[in-house]
């Protein structure tokens, strides 16, 4: 079957540098998705990787590595309003989209 | 700029009332997406249209359906609601296939008692 995989929840410090780690196994690949969600809002795009190796976008950068299924999202010094659920989402060969179940990051003073 | 603007915003229906959620998008994408979130599941689609005039079924779609009269507009209606049908729906839209950024609507939250 397919799946993706990432944490539940995890806690970091303002200022400080988290990674936020996603697993997928999907009937072929077609890219991998990073959305952010704050409480009782809608899902915004963060990024697109398709190819291996890391895209930087100012304090957040993502991941890929297609041959071990893997992906992160890192961001660096947090911010207070950083503060939410980040969703994984692989494209399989039929073009659709599977999504983890999120990762909630608690941002602490 | 509304983008993507769904209603209602929320609502609490009887079991067995029929229901229609609206979604109007204003970015002339050709897909567009009906997702539900529950608590500790990632998003679930329902159904989706690729292009005005054609649907497709997701991977929830039964208790619910869809029409595409116009590139805008893709309501979603449960026939006869059941407590199950509890949710927060999400409409989206995107200017191509899944390789393509999708944008939510701001969600809708349903009740079903």
């Amino acid at each position: 079957g397919q799946n993706i995989d990432q944490p539940t929840e995890m806690t970091a410090t303002e200022g400080a540098i988290v990674q936020i780690n996603c697993t997928y196994q999907t009937s072929g690949f077609n890219g991998l998705f990073w959305y952010q969600q704050h409480a009782g809002e809608a899902p915004t795009f963060l990024s697109y990787n398709v190819l291996d190796g890391l895209e930087e976008k100012g304090r957040f950068s993502s991941f890929l590595s297609r041959s071990k299924g893997y992906s992160y999202l890192l961001l660096k010094e947090l911010q207070m309003k950083d503060s939410a659920s980040y969703l994984c989402a692989g494209v399989d060969s039929n073009y659709q989209l599977i999504w983890g179940a999120g990762t909630k990051l608690i941002i602490k003073p | 700029i509304a983008g993507i603007t769904q209603a209602p915003t929320s609502q609490i229906l009887a079991a067995g009332r029929r229901m229609t959620l609206r979604c109007t998008q204003d970015m002339r994408h050709n897909a567009m997406y009906w997702y539900r979130q529950d608590l500790g599941l990632g998003l679930r689609l329902i159904h989706y249209s690729n292009t005005a005039g054609t649907t497709g079924k997701g991977e929830v779609p039964d208790g619910y359906s869809v029409s595409r009269a116009n590139t805008d507009d893709f309501p979603l209606t449960l026939a006869s609601a059941v407590p199950s049908q509890t949710s927060v729906y999400f409409c989206a839209s995107s200017d191509r296939d899944n390789t393509g950024e999708l944008f939510f609507g701001e969600g809708s939250r349903l009740t079903v008692l």
